[in-house]
């Protein structure tokens, strides 16, 4: 079935080390992807998107993502993270010739730790 | 400022009533959706409206109606038809050409609790 995953639930690191949050999606054709991150009871905002072109994009707040064609991912990165990046992260697909239909995985939430 | 307002914030139902979620947009975007948010399981689809006077149903459309009269205005009925409507709903819009066209922008949502 066609699917996003985010293989964590919840991530904690410490203020100031580097943060990977994974995304896989099961599309066959290479769709549309987005990172949105969610803070406690608000709505959603934009992180960063792939269209196409280069696969490493970057994005608001420090963060980038790698589009990775042959291990179907586009993993989430900050070198460095600050508390105020505690929030819960949702993966995004819209697959090719799917117009305009988001699917989103269940979301990672972040703590982060002083 | 442009954005989507969602109203209200927080809204309590008897069980067996109607209620009605306001949602607005003065980003002059052609699409709007609903969503529904529960703990673990992301974002749903609702129902979706890409003109106005024209809406389709999203992947758990059940106990949920809408309308769309105006380009600005995307309002969401939960009906007592929907068996377990507790939850967190956020509207979004979109609009541009090609790819832009997906992406969405959020209002703040309403939380809806059933007593």
């Amino acid at each position: 079935a066609q699917s996003v995953t985010q293989p964590d639930i919840h991530i904690t690191v410490s203020e100031g080390a580097s943060l990977e949050l994974r995304c896989n999606y099961s599309y066959g054709a290479t769709p549309y992807l987005f990172w949105y991150v969610q803070s406690p009871g608000q709505g959603l905002q934009l992180l960063l998107k792939y269209f196409s072109g280069d696969t490493l994009v970057q994005g608001i707040k420090g963060f980038e993502a790698e589009f990775k064609r042959s291990q179907s991912s586009f993993n989430l990165r900050k070198p460095s993270v600050h508390w105020s990046d505690a929030a819960e992260y949702f993966c995004a697909v819209v697959p090719s010739g799917g117009y305009n239909k988001l699917i989103f995985g269940a979301g990672t939430r972040l703590a982060v730790h002083p | 400022d442009g954005g989507i307002t969602q109203s209200p914030k927080y809204l309590f139902r008897k069980e067996g009533q109607n209620v009605t979620l306001s949602c607005e947009q003065n980003l002059n975007h052609d699409a709007m959706y609903w969503y529904r948010q529960d703990p673990g399981q992301g974002l749903r689809l609702i129902y979706y409206s890409q003109i106005v006077n024209d809406f389709q149903k999203g992947d758990i459309a059940e106990g949920y109606s809408v309308s769309r009269e105006k380009k600005e205005s995307f309002p969401l009925t939960v009906t007592s038809a929907q068996k377990n409507p507790t939850a967190f709903y956020l509207c979004a819009s979109s609009t541009g050409t090609g790819p832009s066209y997906n992406e969405q922008f959020f209002g703040p949502g309403t939380r809806l609790t059933v007593l």
